[in-house]
C-alpha cells in the first residue's frame, strides 16, 4: 500500500541553524501539506502546496519557512534559522480526492513525522 | 477560536470496556476524519466520514451533519488501543486545511 515517508525521523539542531525536513508524498497525489505539533498541543496547519507553488499558508509559516518540490518526488520544508520554539513534530501529508465532482471528499495521508529538537 | 472540540480530553478504561469519544465542530465541512496517534508520534487515519456510520473491526464512527457532531466508539477495548485519538475536519471547496481537535488521550488498563 502506498504511503507517505519522511526523513529524518528525529533531527537535533542548534538554535540559529538551518534544517531541511524531507517528505516523499504518495506518487499520484497533487496536493501536499506540512503540519506541526508542539509537544502537548494540537496539530497545526503550516502550508499547502499545489502545482509547484504555495496555495495556502498559516500565520505560523513566516519568512523563516520555505517549501519546495525540487525533483518531482521529494517535498521539503526548510527552516532557515531555527528557534527554540520550532521544536515540534512536523508531519507531511498528501491528498487524494475520493469520489467524483461535488460528492467527492478529500482524504489526507500523513507521514510518520519528523521530531525536531532545537537546542 | 476552536473549530473542533473533543471530549473527554483524557480517558482511562478497563480492558473490555466500551469507549466513546465525542467531537463537535462549528464550521461547514466536506468530511470529518478520525486519526490515531501512538506514543511514538505517527498519525494514522482511521476513518473519513461525510455521513452516517462506518465500522472497521472494533471501531465504529458516526456523524450527524445537522448537529455537527461525531462519535468514535471502541468496543471490547484492549491495551493496544491506548493512543491519542484526534478528530479533524476538512472544509468544503478548498480542502486545503484541516482543522484539528486537541485529541483525546485514551489509556486502556489490562
Amino acid at each position: 500500500e502506498p504511503e507517505v515517508t519522511q526523513t529524518p525521523s528525529h533531527q537535533v539542531t542548534q538554535m540559529g541553524q538551518e534544517v531541511i525536513l524531507r517528505c516523499v508524498p504518495i506518487s499520484n497525489h497533487l496536493y501536499f501539506y506540512w503540519y506541526r505539533q508542539i509537544l502537548g498541543q494540537k496539530v497545526e496547519f503550516l502550508v499547502s502546496f499545489y502545482n509547484n507553488e504555495i496555495s495556502e499558508k498559516s500565520e505560523i509559516f513566516d519568512d523563516q519557512f520555505s517549501v519546495e518540490r525540487p525533483d518531482g518526488s521529494n517535498f521539503t520544508l526548510k527552516i532557515r534559522s531555527t528557534k527554540l520554539e520550532d521544536s515540534a513534530m512536523y508531519f507531511c501529508a498528501s491528498r487524494a480526492r475520493i469520489g467524483l465532482g461535488l460528492a467527492g471528499v478529500n482524504e489526507q495521508f500523513f507521514g510518520p513525522g519528523t521530531r525536531l529538537t532545537v537546542l | 477560536k476552536n473549530e473542533v472540540e473533543q471530549s473527554p480530553q483524557n480517558l482511562t478504561a478497563q480492558e473490555g470496556e466500551f469507549i466513546t469519544i465525542n467531537c463537535s465542530y462549528s464550521v461547514g465541512i466536506s468530511a470529518l476524519h478520525w486519526l490515531q496517534q501512538h506514543p511514538g508520534g505517527g498519525i494514522v487515519s482511521l476513518f473519513m466520514l461525510s455521513s452516517g456510520k462506518k465500522k472497521h473491526g472494533r471501531l465504529i464512527a458516526t456523524i450527524n451533519i445537522q448537529e455537527k457532531h461525531s462519535s468514535l466508539h471502541i468496543t471490547a477495548s484492549h491495551p493496544r488501543d491506548s493512543a491519542v485519538y484526534i478528530c479533524a475536519v476538512s472544509p468544503p471547496n478548498t480542502g486545503n486545511q484541516f482543522y484539528f481537535g486537541t485529541g483525546t488521550s485514551l489509556t486502556v488498563i489490562p
